[in-house]
């Protein structure tokens, strides 16, 4: 199946730093989403960007899917930004999502 | 309010029991699926159903079960077969008319007393 890799695994902000998290994946693909999961376990879709750029808010996304990777953008970090990122795709010979690894954010006061 | 309701929120099994998660969504998505996500990791497919009356094994899906007798509810019942039953589940939908944006519930902690 399709291989989804995060990084960094680990990421430690100040308030209001600005942040790049990158997801690579190893087929192409007619889905691709990013999650937000926070400290009570409760996942949140942020994007659905199979390619091109979106934004919402401090937050936005990037895929290149020729590439086959996409980067979620952090500006001014809040404390409510941490928690897991997961970067979820699937490909055009599948019928469900894969989830990579997921980055850690810690964002500090 | 229209998502996701999961329940319950924690469930204890004891050694050879069977035990039952409920998921149930007013969203009127067509797809529902199951995941499990064990400490410092990420989601796992258990099963999905993308029609009533009919479900697909994901990728770890020996010792569970699930119906889909119904559009809003996709139950997972973590048979006694499944040895390392100790995980978050996580109980998922979509449209998969429109753009396939997958909307999770809060999800259920399972541990084995």
């Amino acid at each position: 199946g399709i291989q989804v890799e995060q990084s960094p695994p680990d990421l430690i902000l100040q308030e209001g730093a600005n942040s790049t998290l990158r997801c690579n994946f190893s087929d192409s693909v007619n889905n691709l989403q990013w999650f937000h999961q926070n400290p009570w376990g409760q996942l949140i879709n942020l994007f659905y960007i199979p390619s091109g750029t979106k934004q919402n808010g401090r937050l936005s996304a990037t895929t290149v899917a020729t590439e086959r990777y996409s980067l979620l953008y952090i500006s001014s970090s809040q404390t409510t930004d941490s928690g897991v990122y997961f970067c979820a795709v699937e490909s055009f010979n599948d019928y469900k999502l894969s989830f990579g690894a997921g980055t850690t954010v810690t964002v500090r006061a | 309010d229209g998502g996701i309701t999961q329940s319950p929120k924690y469930l204890f099994r004891k050694e050879g029991q069977n035990v039952t998660l409920s998921c149930e969504q007013n969203l009127n998505h067509d797809a529902m699926y199951w995941y499990r996500q064990d400490p410092g990791q990420g989601l796992r497919l258990i099963y999905y159903s993308q029609i009533v009356n009919d479900f697909q094994k994901g990728d770890i899906a020996e010792g569970y079960s699930v119906s889909r007798e119904k559009k809003e509810s996709f139950p997972l019942t973590v048979t006694s077969a499944q040895k390392n039953p100790t995980a978050f589940y996580l109980c998922a939908s979509s449209d998969t008319s429109t753009n396939e944006k997958l909307f999770f519930g809060s999800g259920t902690q399972l541990s084995v007393l």
